[in-house]
């Protein structure tokens, strides 16, 4: 069955830095790839949603790349702010035939002043 | 303001017995969802429902139940027969379910339920 990884390690970053978070699928590749932010004790939100025909997808300060040989997605955060700090999910379809995404447990990510 | 709303954001409730939580959505979407999270896991699917009066089960619907009477509501009842009920629930829709990568989903804030 698929299984995704993100990093169970919070990532420290230093402000104005970009951060990179990574997102390792096991199986087949998915038609689209969301990423999402959720801070502590909310419901997540929704940030980017990749094709798999897309290599690349921007909006504003983040950018989302999919890598289908690589089984892979990074999400960029780039001049990083403390105000970015906050757990990232990303999350998959199963395939045309099914209705459900299946999430990744999600990578903290702390930006430090 | 449109959106999803859960209630309550807490819920205390002893062994044995059922609780219900709310999921309310103005958005006039056809798919909502319910989904479990616990620490270090991604969100699992309980149940979700792509119109009224028609449900279907997700990976971890046992000791869980679900109706959805009207569009806008999708409440969710924890039975006695959930093993390890306390988790935080979260409540979702989106506006199309045939491709459920295609289309983003809206959380309420969750309902955190503590069973003792």
């Amino acid at each position: 069955s698929q299984k995704i990884e993100q990093n169970s390690e919070a990532l420290n970053i230093q402000e104005g830095k970009t951060a990179t978070l990574t997102c390792n699928y096991t199986n087949y590749s998915p038609a689209y790839l969301q990423w999402y932010r959720q801070d502590p004790g909310r419901g997540p939100v929704f940030l980017l949603l990749i094709r798999e025909n897309e290599k690349e997808k921007r909006k504003e300060r983040l950018k989302v790349t999919f890598d289908t040989t690589l089984k892979q997605s990074l999400f960029h955060i780039t001049a990083s702010q403390p105000a970015d700090s906050a757990t990232y999910l990303c999350a998959l379809d199963m395939g045309d035939s099914n209705y459900q995404l299946i999430w990744g447990a999600g990578t903290k990510l702390i930006i430090k002043p | 303001d449109g959106g999803i709303t859960q209630s309550p954001k807490y819920l205390f409730r002893k062994e044995g017995q059922n609780v219900t939580l709310s999921c309310e959505q103005n958005l006039n979407h056809d798919a909502m969802y319910w989904y479990r999270q616990d620490p270090g896991q991604g969100l699992r699917l309980i149940y979700y429902s792509q119109i009224v009066n028609d449900f279907q089960k997700g990976d971890i619907a046992e000791g869980y139940s679900v109706s959805r009477e009207k569009k806008e509501s999708f409440p969710l009842t924890v039975t006695s027969a959930q093993k390890n009920p306390t988790a935080f629930y979260l409540c979702a829709s989106s506006i199309g379910w045939r491709l459920a990568g295609a289309y983003e989903q809206y959380f309420g804030p969750g309902t955190r339920l503590t069973v003792t």
